[in-house]
């Protein structure tokens, strides 16, 4: 059972533009949500977090942004860099424990 | 800081055989996860311990797996007997808190491949 989900496993980004990774979640308990980022042969790494009583949280170039009636978030890199290709993983807090989507690779292209 | 420290890096090994994946948390970190990677279900909770006791073994698939955390700079997860559907990357992660807003810190993981 997949609380979190990710529909799109790959995402393609000409550099500079802006890039969109999706997730979805079941789980209306949920009190924290995370985005992870991962290079190849590396373990995950924390990017960015919202709480559930905010709808948007800004670091630099990106921005998550959470629509609790859709059970939706979002995160938006501007401009997208060739270093950002990598795996995304969203996660969700409920409790002590968190649970991770499949992941999006992103692929920015030069 | 060395961070999460994981070995091996990658495991081959044959159906039925034992596997054993090492790990070494962030010192002062008294929680300890492992999880699984896997194309269809994404990053998996296997198990978590908390100053060295598990606290949460929902996650382990079933009894062939099983882990131990004797003291608290040392992880061990066990397969045994493994089976190709075992084949997954493995990461240890730890963490000052559980559940904390920054989440934790994962290790490289361990490739296994079960042939």
């Amino acid at each position: 059972d997949q609380q979190v989900k990710q529909n799109s496993p790959s995402l393609s980004v000409q550099e500079g533009r802006i890039s969109i990774l999706n997730c979805d979640y079941t789980n209306s308990m949920f009190d924290y949500f995370l985005w992870y980022k991962k290079y190849p042969a590396e373990g995950p790494t924390f990017l960015i977090s919202i709480s559930s009583i905010k709808d948007k949280n800004e670091d630099g170039r990106f921005t998550v942004f959470l629509n609790k009636s859709a059970k939706h978030l979002s995160l938006h890199i501007v401009p997208s860099q060739p270093g950002d290709s990598a795996v995304y993983f969203c996660a969700g807090k409920t409790g002590n424990q968190f649970y991770f989507g499949t992941g999006t690779s992103l692929t920015v292209i030069p | 800081d060395a961070g999460v420290i994981q070995s091996p890096r990658h495991e081959v090994t044959e159906m039925g055989q034992e596997v054993t994946l090492r790990c070494k948390p962030i010192s002062g970190h008294d929680y300890l996860f492992w999880y699984r990677q896997t194309m269809m279900r994404g990053l998996e909770l296997l198990i978590y311990f908390n100053n060295n006791v598990p606290i949460d073994d929902s996650g382990m698939p079933e009894d062939r797996f099983s882990a131990k955390m004797p003291n608290a700079s040392f992880s061990t997860l066990k397969i045994q007997p493994s089976e190709p559907r075992d084949s997954a990357v493995y990461f240890c992660a730890s963490s000052a808190e559980a559940g904390g807003r920054r989440g934790y810190t994962f290790g490289s993981g361990t490739r296994l491949t079960v042939v």
